[in-house]
């Protein structure tokens, strides 16, 4: 069955250093999304991409925040100065006609 | 203001017992409705979604919406210990993009 995966599944790093998190959709979905969860929090939306720009986006995806689909496989989250309080698991969607698959997530340490 | 609201729990069922988990929501208009079971540490893993009044019925789940009250409540039948995860309402509102989840309902199932 296809599935959307992530990677790294975990990533550490340095406050102010810029940080890149990879998503592949599934494949013959076309709108993708990011999320991010707070540990014991609600599970909050970013941004939504189709036909190659944003479509869609929260108050949270600010200017540090932009998104890329590089090739026909990739879509990319690049968060430019970390913050502490980026520190979350980024949950990466795919969305053909219905409802959205979600990836394993990546577990972003902000050090 | 779009707000999806959701009791956090934790709710405890013995295992066989029917859990009841439900969701209430702001602003009226064309919405999708969408449950999510997300285990600790995993990504939110998509159970059924509803549409249009009443019940939707898959295996042990029931989904039941009801626009007039602004609730979408979610049944599981013969509840197993693996049911024990938190359960994720979301609502996507025909105006956008987003899914607004609420804070999810923590259920344990009890052998």
């Amino acid at each position: 069955e296809p599935e959307v995966t992530q990677t790294p599944s975990h990533q550490v790093t340095q406050m102010g250093q810029e940080v890149i998190l990879r998503c592949v959709p599934i494949s013959n979905h076309l709108y993708f999304y990011w999320y991010r969860q707070i540990l014991g929090q609600k599970v909050e939306f970013l941004v939504s991409f189709y036909n190659n720009e944003i479509s869609e986006k929260s108050e949270i995806f600010d200017d540090q925040f932009s998104v890329e689909r590089p090739d026909g496989s990739n879509f990319t989250l690049k968060i430019r100065s970390t913050k502490l309080e980026d520190s979350a698991m980024y949950f990466c969607a795919s969305r053909g006609q219905g409802a959205r698959f979600f990836g394993p997530g990546t577990r972003l340490t902000v050090l | 203001q779009k707000e999806v609201e959701q009791n956090s729990g934790p709710l405890s069922v013995p295992e066989g017992a029917i859990a009841s988990l439900n969701c209430t929501y702001s602003d009226r208009g064309s919405q999708s409705f969408f449950w999510y079971r997300q285990y600790s540490g995993k990504s939110p893993e998509l159970i059924m979604s509803i549409y249009s009044n009443g019940d939707k019925e898959d295996g042990r789940f029931t989904a039941q919406l009801n626009k007039a009250s602004q609730y979408v409540s979610l049944l599981i039948r013969d509840s197993q210990p693996s049911d024990s995860a938190t359960y994720l309402c979301a609502v996507k509102w025909d105006t956008g993009n987003q899914f607004y989840f609420g804070t999810g309902t923590s259920l344990t199932v009890i052998p």
